[in-house]
């Protein structure tokens, strides 16, 4: 099984610059794939998602990028703010069907620094 | 705009005892799922519901925990003798159909078993 720990990663960056945050996936079947904001004590927050015919889509701020080659995914964050201070988690399923379980990953905390 | 509702915020047990955990998804929506959150840790699958049945549930999905959809609001996640390793958050997500894969989750219950 997979080693899980208390500590995330965490991703330190200041307030107006951009932030990258980096997800690799695991299932080669996965088509669908999202990112979540989880601030303290709530729950995940969908942020943006995208297909696996789309290796890239934009929304407010947010960026995300595809790579179905390496298995990656990447959500960069324009001019990042104080609010944006939270856990990131990517998530991936195979779309379609009654199931479409999500399979998140281990989460990353990103820190806004004034 | 709707979202996804769950009670109670909190909930601390005893071992042994049973526990019912409940949901109001989001009304046009048809798919139903629960998972949990150890803290810290990533958040994990435990079951997805469709068509009042289950459609597809993890390994920790045993026979202490059983789903329900007593009307045509509620969903409810009950766990009939809780362990201590039961203590975690727990979260209900719901999403629409026609292709919508977007999973939308609740602010969560907070569960300590002692």
């Amino acid at each position: 099984g997979e080693s899980v720990g208390l500590h995330l990663p965490t991703l330190s960056v200041q307030e107006g610059d951009n932030s990258i945050i980096n997800c690799a996936y695991s299932n080669s079947a996965s088509d669908y794939f999202i990112w979540y904001k989880q601030e303290s004590g709530k729950g995940p927050q969908f942020i943006i998602d995208i297909r696996s015919n789309m290796d890239k889509r934009q929304g407010q701020r947010v960026t995300v990028l595809l790579n179905k080659t390496v298995k990656h995914l990447s959500l960069q964050i324009a001019a990042t703010q104080p609010g944006d201070s939270a856990v990131y988690f990517c998530a991936e399923n195979i779309s379609g069907g009654a199931n479409s379980k999500l399979t998140f990953g281990k989460g990353i905390t990103l820190s806004v620094r004034p | 705009e709707p979202e996804v509702t769950q009670t109670p915020s909190h909930q601390v047990t005893q071992m042994g005892q049973e526990v019912i955990l409940r949901c109001v998804p989001i009304s046009n929506h048809l798919y139903f799922y629960w998972y949990r959150q150890i803290l810290g840790q990533k958040v994990e699958f435990l079951v997805s519901f469709y068509n009042n049945e289950i459609s597809e549930k993890s390994e920790i999905f045993d026979d202490q925990f059983s789903v329900e959809r007593p009307d045509g609001s509620n969903f409810t996640l009950k766990i009939r003798s809780t362990k201590l390793e039961d203590s975690a958050m727990y979260f209900c997500a719901s999403r629409e159909t026609g292709g919508k894969e977007t999973q939308y989750f609740g602010p969560g219950t907070r569960l300590l078993v002692l």
